[in-house]
């Protein structure tokens, strides 16, 4: 079965710094895309960024870039230059295909606190 | 460009009584999806349809079911509410041929039961 895990309940990171956000998974599939989304407080699912399983550079996306690390089946987000704005819960999510259809599992999620 | 809607935005409802909640997909996504939220979770998915079809099915009880019309629109029915089932509920859609294309959420339903 497909897992995703995000070892981080909550980070803090200081305005105008990187953070790192850990997601790692775990498939048999070679096929599979790997999400980020981010919800802030008021409740709404906001996607970021995608990394396929077979492309060969990182995706950026603005601010968010993804770290994939295929080997170490690890794909991490890094949010560069913080803002307020981006305090919220981080979701990673994998999506793979499954008796035809695309199938999605989320880890339990991050949540970032950015400090002035 | 437009998003996938949800209806209503928040619900408030008591224990044994029924509710349907309603979800607009963006045009041409023929793939949706119903999760449910409980606080401080992450989305639980429960029941999903391709082409107005069920295609997969995940931790949605048997109260619950869904069922995608053939305008694409597609409706939640849980009945015999319980205290539980208080949670945010999202609707997803996606264009299932495209590997690069995420699933777009819904602003979600709150569900409340008193």
């Amino acid at each position: 079965a497909q897992k995703i895990t995000q070892t981080q309940p909550g980070m803090f990171v200081q305005e105008k710094e990187a953070v790192t956000l850990d997601c790692t998974y775990d498939t048999s599939d070679p096929s599979y895309g790997l999400f980020w989304y981010k919800q802030p407080s008021s409740g709404e699912m906001i996607f970021l960024i995608y990394q396929g399983s077979y492309d060969q550079q990182n995706a950026t996306e603005g601010r968010y870039s993804l770290n994939f690390q295929k080997a170490r089946k690890s794909a991490n987000l890094v949010i560069s230059a913080s803002q307020l704005g981006d305090s919220a819960m981080y979701f990673c999510a994998m999506r793979r295909r499954s008796g035809g259809y695309q199938k999605v599992t989320f880890g339990i999620g991050t949540k970032l606190q950015v400090i002035p | 460009a437009a998003g996938v809607i949800q209806s209503p935005r928040h619900l408030i409802k008591e224990k044994r009584e029924t509710a349907t909640l309603k979800c607009y997909p963006i045009p041409r996504h023929d793939t949706v999806y119903w999760y449910q939220q409980g606080p401080g979770q992450d989305p639980q998915f429960l029941i999903s349809f391709y082409e107005k079809m069920q295609s997969d099915k995940g931790s949605i009880p048997d109260r619950f079911s869904a069922q995608q019309f053939s305008d694409y629109h597609s409706e939640l029915n849980m009945s015999s509410l319980e205290l539980g089932d208080s949670a945010l509920y999202f609707c997803a859609s996606s264009l299932s041929g495209v590997s690069n294309q995420p699933q777009h959420f819904g602003d979600g339903t709150r569900l409340s039961i008193l």
